[in-house]
């Protein structure tokens, strides 16, 4: 069975403090890797897709990396406004949209 | 563009009832995914439309249904409501099934009384 794991659950960080999310999976046949943002009572917002082992994408304070085995989304000198939920995604199988989902990364961002 | 449409955005029924829930995609595409999402089983994948064809199906109970129209805008309906059923019900478009980005929706919260 397909199993994505995030940790930590949850990040507590001064405004400024560099840290990362970490997502690890097992899955047959990866289609595509997901991370989403997720504020309180909202949709999860799209941040990037990866592909393949390598590949690397950044936005502003963020910068998604990716293994046969995990991802990482780093968050390089956060603000408060980037505490939210981070959720990992991941899409396998021959064909169609299932998302498997990670349970997800709360942080924190204290000024 | 408009983004992805969801109502109502929060209704309260009883156990026992039914409901349909509705989802407007992202002008052009014609992917709509269906996701529950619980404190305690996070987010999970009830079903796949596209082009009015159920595409995939999660392990929801068959009480969980839906159908897609031929302007892509989708339904969900549950019938039997049980307590457990409530939950952020969230759609998500895409311009098709391949793979693509899927955008979602603000999502539907559900109180089953």
């Amino acid at each position: 069975e397909d199993q994505v794991t995030q940790s930590p659950e949850a990040l507590r960080l001064q405004e400024g403090e560099s840290s990362s999310l970490n997502c690890s999976y097992t899955v047959s046949g990866l289609r595509g890797l997901f991370w989403y943002r997720q504020d309180p009572g909202k949709g999860p917002e799209f941040l990037f897709t990866l592909y393949s082992a390598g590949e690397e994408k950044e936005k502003e304070r963020l910068k998604a990396t990716l293994t046969k085995k995990e991802s990482f989304l780093h968050i390089t000198a956060p603000k408060p406004e980037d505490s939210a939920t981070y959720l990992c995604a991941v899409l396998v199988g021959a064909a169609g949209n299932k998302l498997t989902f990670g349970g997800g990364t709360r942080v924190l961002v204290k000024p | 563009k408009a983004g992805v449409t969801q109502t109502p955005r929060y209704l309260i029924k009883t156990r026992g009832q039914q409901v349909t829930l509705s989802c407007s995609p992202i002008s052009g595409h014609r992917s709509v995914s269906w996701y529950q999402q619980t404190p305690g089983q996070g987010l999970q994948f009830l079903f796949e439309y596209f082009s009015e064809t159920q595409r995939n199906k999660g392990n929801f109970p068959g009480r969980f249904s839906g159908r897609q129209f031929s302007n892509s805008r989708s339904e969900m309906n549950v019938s039997t409501l049980e307590l457990g059923d409530s939950a952020l019900y969230l759609c998500a478009s895409s311009a098709a099934s391949g793979g693509g980005t899927q955008y979602f929706g603000p999502g539907t919260r559900l109180l089953v009384l």
